[in-house]
């Protein structure tokens, strides 16, 4: 069975310092894995994902994700957070064999502190 | 912007109506999705379909259906609406049949039931 964790509900950071929204997953074999972004009153929107390849990936508005194998992580990073980038995280993962649908964590509320 | 459309984007009902919620998109994707958002965040499926004819149930039990008679709509009805169906339900979809595309949400319903 596939499934996520986002083990923080809440993350607090003051703007212009790094930001981490963490991330683990468990699939069968290898992962699709995505990040998604929900402000208030609206949907999610697609932040990046990881397919193959170059285990860093970058996304929009600046967001980077790291992808650990061995770890079986998959972290949103941003080397200077905004004030707008407060908003919920979702991470999501789909084993490759497409069998099944998009899983998704239980989402991590950031806050950006001016 | 989301060239995925949910109708409405707010409604109050009283319990025992029959309600249909709309999602139209404009993409030409064959799958489309439902899911249920709880106030905590947590998402969770309710329906899918793969293309027209084809629905299925998710992984959370709901007393909703849904139809899929052309390509571009996919509309959910709850026959006998109770106030257990407050929530927000939010309508995806993506390219078939590659596992690796990304959800497309639309800016969701919010539900009420009283």
């Amino acid at each position: 069975a596939q499934s996520v964790a986002q083990p923080e509900d809440q993350v607090n950071v003051a703007e212009g310092n790094p930001l981490t929204v963490k991330c683990t997953y468990s699939v069968s074999g290898n992962p699709y894995l995505f990040w998604y972004v929900q402000y208030p009153n609206r949907g999610l929107q697609f932040l990046l994902k990881y397919i193959t390849g170059d285990n860093l990936v970058k996304g929009s508005y600046g967001f980077e994700a790291e992808f650990n194998k061995s770890q079986t992580s998959f972290h949103l990073k941003k080397p200077s957070a905004l004030v707008s980038d407060s908003a919920l995280y979702f991470c999501a993962v789909r084993d490759q064999t497409g069998a099944n649908n998009l899983f998704f964590g239980t989402g991590t509320r950031l806050t950006v502190i001016p | 912007e989301a060239d995925i459309y949910q109708t409405p984007r707010y409604l109050v009902i009283g319990t025992g109506k029959k309600i249909t919620l709309e999602c139209s998109q404009t993409m030409g994707h064959d799958k489309m999705y439902w899911y249920q958002q709880d106030p905590g965040m947590e998402l969770h499926l309710i329906h899918y379909s793969y293309g027209v004819n084809s629905t299925e149930k998710g992984d959370l039990s709901s007393e909703s259906t849904v139809s899929r008679i052309r390509t571009e709509h996919f509309p959910l009805t709850l026959e006998s609406a109770r106030p257990s169906h407050t929530s927000q339900y939010l309508c995806a979809s993506s390219d078939a049949p590659l596992g690796n595309s990304p959800l497309h949400f639309g800016n969701g319903t919010r539900l009420t039931v009283t």
